[in-house]
């Protein structure tokens, strides 16, 4: 079992539709979760830290259940420029970043 | 906010030649800086972790001899290709942690090698 697993998608919505991505995670002593953008060819830049009691930044909602080792991203009302590859990314105490391989997201008008 | 900078972005270069990138930590010092790859459609993967004044501790199935890491001082990360062959060609992306930031990892702009 990969240590961090992401449904690859594509994800294919409308504009304004709601979306959402579910991330699993192999090892339960981790300890800090975050969701990444990554655009095409280009690095990946932090989206939002993802705390246990949850957590909104205007459209976008993560959370975390621990109980069931996964992470999650809401994105409400999708924007053509919210077209891209969402990437999960777990720590533990090394702080060595694992990354799932990234769902891809494409919002069509 | 806080940058790293990497360089060269993109190199094609022939079968054999080494080729060096550069990560730089522009207003932070980094002790440790990592490696990653990057194949079209995957995950990133990491390669190394690169650390300050000592060697680099590398993946599973990664070569040391073939990639090369010199982390010389607090802001200052480079890898070597050496003898790069087409299956060498990929994305290549460092990331640096700032010990006093929040975010977990900042990334270069990565470098994409393709090697003829």
């Amino acid at each position: 079992r990969k240590e961090v697993e992401q449904d690859p998608g594509p994800f294919n919505v409308p504009e304004g539709a709601t979306v959402a991505f579910n991330c699993t995670y192999s090892n339960s002593a981790s300890q800090s979760f975050f969701w990444y953008r990554q655009d095409c060819r280009k690095e990946p830049k932090l989206l939002m830290s993802v705390y246990s009691s949850g957590n909104e930044d205007g459209r976008f909602t993560a959370q975390l259940n621990r109980a069931s080792q996964y992470i999650s991203l809401l994105i409400r009302d999708s924007k053509l420029s919210d077209s891209a590859t969402y990437l999960c990314v777990v720590m533990g105490g090394s702080y060595i970043p694992t990354f799932g391989r990234g769902t891809s997201l494409i919002v069509h008008p | 906010g806080a940058v790293v900078s990497q360089h060269p972005s993109w190199v094609i270069c022939k079968s054999g030649t080494s080729v060096k990138i550069e990560c730089r930590s522009l207003d932070f010092q980094a002790t440790t800086m990592f490696w990653y790859r990057q194949f079209p459609k995957q995950s990133l993967m990491l390669m190394a972790t690169s650390n300050e004044g000592s060697k680099a501790t590398y993946e599973q199935g990664v070569e040391k001899d073939k990639f090369l890491i010199n982390h010389a001082s607090l802001t200052l990360s480079t890898l070597t290709v050496t003898s790069a062959h087409p299956e060498d060609s990929s994305f290549y992306i460092c990331s640096a942690r700032d010990v006093t930031g929040g975010q977990p990892q900042h990334f270069g702009d990565g470098t994409r090698l393709s090697i003829l």
